[in-house]
């Protein structure tokens, strides 16, 4: 089956500085990539995602970028600010054809200080 | 749009006992829906995968008859923790893919906390 492997598990920034997080997956199947962010004791929100069919992604200061043939994708959040402090999870997706499962990475702690 | 919610959302019970949690997609009808645990400081790790009106499909290493998974429609799935140990303790979460989600993206509930005592 999958696997993701995600690092580092800890990161942290001062406040405007850029972080950037990065993911490997296995599967050369899979074909869907989100990125969670988790705050304690809540659910995961995607906050972006990609696409085996595009190389690069953006949504003002999130960014996304994939490599299918090294099979490994980052998160790039720039201009960090105190409330990015949260756990980041990748993950990786494999369609089975009516249903989609996802494989998470172990997450980062992204702490952003003042 | 995309909404998912779970009742409880915390539930303290005794060892032995049996917990039933729901999951539902209140904007949207989902095909399928999914099972998670995250114990503290940890990853998600799927428990198991469900599809309205058939059995669900379990991750290796999770006891089927421990973790009853009913998918009676297209907007339920319900997770029943059947004689629950303290080693139970965790936080479940469920997702759900829309209908017509063509990557099927997955949504999130808000989890439930149960605690076995």
């Amino acid at each position: 089956g999958e696997n993701v492997e995600q690092h580092p598990s800890t990161l942290s920034v001062q406040e405007g500085d850029s972080a950037v997080i990065k993911c490997t997956y296995s599967d050369s199947a899979s074909n869907y990539f989100p990125w969670y962010k988790q705050e304690l004791g809540k659910r995961p929100q995607l906050i972006i995602d990609i696409r085996s069919n595009v190389g690069e992604k953006k949504d003002q200061r999130i960014a996304v970028t994939l490599n299918k043939t090294a099979k490994h994708f980052s998160l790039h959040i720039t201009e960090t600010q105190p409330e990015d402090s949260a756990v980041y999870f990748c993950a990786a997706s494999l369609n089975t054809g009516t249903a989609s499962k996802l494989t998470f990475g172990t997450g980062t702690r992204l702490q952003v200080t003042l | 749009g995309a909404v998912v919610s779970q009742h409880p959302s915390w539930v303290i019970c005794k060892s032995g006992t049996s917990v039933k949690i729901e999951c539902r997609s209140l904007d949207f009808q989902a095909t399928t829906m999914f099972w998670y645990r995250q114990f503290p400081k940890q990853s998600l790790m799927l428990m198991a995968t469900s599809n309205e009106g058939s059995k669900a499909t379990y991750e290796q290493g999770v006891e089927k008859d421990k973790f009853l998974i009913n998918h009676a429609s297209l907007t339920l799935s319900t997770l029943t923790v059947t004689s629950a140990h303290p080693e139970d303790s965790s936080f479940y979460i469920c997702s759900a893919s829309p209908l017509l989600a063509v990557y099927y993206e997955q949504y999130f509930g808000p989890g439930t906390r149960l605690t076995v005592t």
